[in-house]
């Protein structure tokens, strides 16, 4: 079945900086990679997603790029803000077979003001 | 509506009662789901419904017993718990089970504490 690997498991940054989360999958057939972002007592919401016919996609201070080659994907949140502070999920999914979304096992990001 | 609601938000119960969990989504979507998620941990996947239909079941003990009466509604019985079930209960939906056609929403969670 599917292996989710996120790294790191924590990251620190100062409001301003970039912030990257990386994520590797092991199912060459996975063609769905959602990002959830997830507050304290709060439920995963997404924040972006991309398919696998696509290299990159990028929403305001968020991107996410997608290497099929190599089997990762990566989240790139820039000009960060205090309000970025929360845990970070990647998932894969394929569109046979399981069907499931696989989650990574989540990044803390903290933002220092 | 773009949303999915769960209820109750927060529950505690004993080893010997039992409970059941309420989720209920009007985007007319037809695969919706049920997560476990312990502290610090990613949603781990319990059951999946596909056009009422159970599709998948991650080897969950018997004492949790799905229920989907119609495509808005998923319940999650729960019976002779044991502590360690303690944790955060996710519902989800979304448009189909593979994911082609959007994503999925997760709703709010039931805080579950079993004494």
């Amino acid at each position: 079945g599917e292996n989710v690997e996120q790294h790191p498991s924590t990251l620190s940054v100062q409001e301003g900086d970039s912030a990257v989360i990386k994520c590797t999958y092991s199912d060459s057939a996975s063609n769905y990679f959602p990002w959830y972002k997830q507050e304290l007592g709060k439920r995963p919401q997404l924040i972006i997603d991309i398919r696998s016919n696509v290299g990159e996609k990028k929403d305001q201070r968020i991107a996410v790029t997608l290497n099929k080659t190599a089997k990762h994907f990566s989240l790139h949140i820039t000009e960060t803000q205090p309000e970025d502070s929360a845990v970070y999920f990647c998932a894969a999914s394929t569109s046979a077979g399981r069907r499931a979304l696989t989650f990574g096992s989540g990044t803390r990001l903290q933002v220092q003001p | 509506d773009t949303e999915v609601t769960q209820t109750p938000k927060h529950l505690v119960m004993g080893m010997t009662n039992k409970k059941s969990l309420k989720c209920e989504q009007h985007m007319g979507h037809r695969a919706m789901y049920w997560y476990k998620q312990k502290a610090k941990k990613p949603p781990e996947l319990m059951f999946v419904y596909s056009y009422e239909k159970l599709s998948i079941n991650e080897s969950v003990p018997s004492r949790f017993s799905p229920e989907c009466p119609n495509s808005s509604l998923l319940n999650l019985h729960l019976h002779a718990l044991q502590p360690e079930d303690s944790a955060l209960y996710l519902c989800a939906s979304s448009q189909d089970w593979d994911l082609r056609s959007g994503e999925q929403f997760f709703g709010p969670g039931t805080r579950l504490t079993v004494l």
